[in-house]
């Protein structure tokens, strides 16, 4: 099955800076990534993702970039905000059958002012 | 569009006691619904794909007859948590997919969580 590692865990930026998460994925076949953000007792919300027949996609700050050979994509956030402090996931469909999601395990991420 | 919700949004129950949630998709149907679990700062684990018309798909580790789904309509699945036990807290986020005409794979939209307190 799919098993997605996601680095880092934590991530501390100064406001302004950009952030960047990673991830790797072990299922060749996997071929949608969704990113989620996650703020404290609430539901995951989707803030961006990629499918495999592009290498990157862009939505203002936020970009992903993918590399399919190498298996693994990336979140980028450029200008940080303290509004952009939360907890982001990384995901990869579970199995080419249906579309349940592997997760990451997280990386919080914490941006001051 | 693509909202999913999800009742109660918490729950304190004793140990022993059976708790059921709920989780809706309102402006779409969904033939099939998934259930995470979440613990405190860990990330979202699959527990089981709720299909509508059939049995619930269990991911390894995860017990049925301790978990069951039932997916009776088009746009409704329940999680009943049996006999819980103070193990059993965390929080409980279903999710349903929705492809959009410009789309060939589901995106999935989640609930709110229900956080499951057993005393």
């Amino acid at each position: 099955g799919e098993n997605v590692e996601q680095h880092p865990s934590t991530l501390s930026v100064q406001e302004g800076d950009s952030a960047v998460i990673k991830c790797t994925y072990s299922d060749s076949a996997s071929n949608y990534f969704p990113w989620y953000k996650q703020e404290l007792g609430k539901r995951p919300q989707l803030i961006i993702d990629i499918r495999s027949n592009v290498g990157e996609k862009k939505d203002q700050r936020i970009a992903v970039t993918l590399n399919k050979t190498a298996k693994h994509f990336s979140l980028h956030i450029t200008e940080t905000q303290p509004e952009d402090s939360a907890v982001y996931f990384c995901a990869a469909i579970l199995n080419q059958a249906g579309t349940a999601l592997i997760f990451g395990k997280g990386t919080t991420l914490s941006v001051s002012s | 569009g693509a909202v999913v919700s999800q009742h109660p949004s918490r729950v304190i129950c004793k140990s022993g006691t059976s708790v059921k949630i709920e989780c809706r998709s309102l402006d779409f149907q969904a033939t099939t619904m998934f259930w995470y679990r979440q613990f405190p700062k860990q990330s979202l684990m699959l527990m089981a794909t709720s299909n509508e018309g059939s049995k619930a798909t269990y991911e390894q580790g995860v017990e049925k007859d301790k978990f069951l789904i039932n997916h009776a309509s088009l746009t409704l699945s329940t999680l009943t948590v049996t006999s819980a036990h103070p193990e059993d807290s965390s929080f409980y986020i279903c999710s349903a997919p929705f492809s959009s005409v410009s789309s060939s794979t589901d995106t999935q939209y989640f609930g709110p969580g229900t956080r499951l307190t057993v005393l």
